[in-house]
């Protein structure tokens, strides 16, 4: 079965430094990948997501992140991070599971803390 | 206003209960999908629908029931049977191919007591 890694359960930044979150996935095959973010108090939200194309792909809020498909990741990152940002940050692989279903495969979250 | 409601917010059971969540959407998409979330776990599947009187179950299906009998309707039963029911549940939606953006609820946290 596919699985999604996330590299860091807790990260705190200062306002204004880069942010770089690692997502790795165990699947050979054709994927779509994407970033949701889940503010506190509300609901969980696409940030970005990748399908085909150029390997770079710009979201919400300044947000990017990058497919590197003979890694298997997909790192998103941020240049100057906002108190804003405090939020959790999920990766999620999208993979065909048979019978013309797709099944969304999670990691377990990056907690990011901005510190004013 | 379009979108996904789930209810009630908070809901407290004692064990040995079912009890049923709530999932309503009028995005008018045709798959409809379950999560438990817990702490430092990230979301797991339940269940999920491709279409009207239609689903599969997911990662976590033991314990648990659906149903599917209206396209904007997508009832979650967490039964006596499953073993730790305590966990924040989140239904999600989306047109249902695989480009497709899932949009998601505002959860239910359910405490079994």
């Amino acid at each position: 079965a596919q699985s999604v890694s996330q590299h860091n359960h807790h990260v705190i930044l200062s306002e204004a430094a880069s942010l770089e979150l690692g997502c790795n996935y165990s699947y050979g095959g054709t994927v779509n990948l994407f970033w949701y973010v889940q503010y506190p108090g509300q609901h969980l939200q696409l940030l970005l997501k990748y399908f085909s194309g150029d390997p770079l792909v710009k979201g919400i809020k300044g947000f990017e992140a990058e497919f590197i498909k003979s890694k298997f990741s997909f790192n998103l990152r941020k240049p100057s991070v906002q108190w804003s940002d405090t939020a959790e940050y999920f990766c999620a692989v999208n993979v065909y599971s048979g019978a013309g279903s797709y099944q969304l495969t999670f990691g377990k979250g990056t907690k990011l803390s901005v510190i004013p | 206003d379009g979108g996904i409601t789930q209810s009630p917010k908070y809901l407290f059971r004692k064990e040995g209960q079912n009890v049923t969540l709530s999932c309503e959407q009028n995005l008018n998409h045709d798959a409809m999908y379950w999560y438990r979330q817990d702490p430092g776990q990230g979301l797991r599947l339940i269940y999920y629908s491709q279409i009207v009187n239609d689903f599969q179950k997911g990662d976590i299906a033991e314990g648990y029931s659906v149903s599917r009998e209206k396209k904007e309707s997508f009832p979650l039963t967490v039964t006596s049977a499953q073993k730790n029911p305590t966990a924040f549940y989140l239904c999600a939606s989306s047109m249902g191919g695989h480009t497709d953006t899932q949009y998601f609820g505002p959860g239910t946290r359910l405490t079994v007591l």
